[in-house]
């Protein structure tokens, strides 16, 4: 059942450019959508969210685009820095309910 | 600034024994969480918890699990009797309750169960 799918388990990015982030899912009744950074050894903590009635989401150098003809959400991190290495996942939750349904995560590398 | 705290950290178990794995969610928040991540796989929803009785739970959520809110703070996760594949990181979550579909969820660092 992989209804919210990371299709990339790995990204690496040089310091200073573009990360981008891509998620698929496939149940349209989702319409809450939201991206986690997780360090090892700690929870997943919150960065950014957007709900089905947008497309477009900023909060400082995060930008989540959401293209729900596609049924992708994509996460732009601009500039990348070195801290921001960490594993990622994106997360759905139906309008129904609260269970988030998360991707697989990708492990994001900046490079210094 | 508030977060969820989970204890222990790491629980090591004999296949068979019971286990309870405590959380502490943010102290205004309504609703409570609990999800797990097996080593290499994703985080998987198991059971949320409101107004002291279990709103939605996963198949996973048998009927060897069960969560209760023994006060006004902590927030517990029992196995009954745990098997090896219930080997994984657990992680609590709460959220504020403004909505059921766009509350955000704020997880804990998660305590480290491993069934020997």
């Amino acid at each position: 059942d992989q209804q919210v799918k990371q299709n990339s388990p790995s990204l690496s990015v040089q310091e200073g450019r573009i990360s981008i982030l891509n998620c698929d899912y496939t149940n349209s009744m989702f319409d809450y959508f939201l991206w986690y950074k997780k360090y090892p050894a700690e929870g997943p903590t919150f960065l950014i969210s957007i709900s089905s009635i947008k497309d477009k989401n900023e909060d400082g150098r995060f930008t989540v685009f959401l293209n729900k003809s596609a049924k992708h959400l994509s996460l732009h991190i601009v500039p990348s820095q070195p801290g921001d290495s960490a594993v990622y996942f994106c997360a759905a939750s139906l309008y129904t309910g609260n269970q988030f349904y998360f991707g697989t995560g990708t492990s994001l590398t900046v490079i210094p | 600034e508030p977060e969820v705290t989970q204890t222990p950290s790491h629980q090591v178990t004999q296949m068979g024994q019971e286990v309870i794995l405590r959380c502490v969610p943010i102290s205004n928040h309504l609703y409570f969480y609990w999800y797990r991540q097996i080593l290499g796989q994703k985080v998987e929803f198991l059971v949320s918890f409101y107004n002291n009785e279990i709103s939605e739970k996963s198949e996973i959520f048998d009927d060897q699990f069960s969560v209760e809110r023994p006060d006004g703070s902590n927030f517990t996760l029992k196995i009954r009797s745990t098997k090896l594949e219930d080997s994984a990181m657990y992680f609590c979550a709460s959220s504020p309750g403004e909505g059921a579909s766009t509350d955000t969820q704020y997880f804990g660092p998660g305590t480290r169960l491993t069934v020997l």
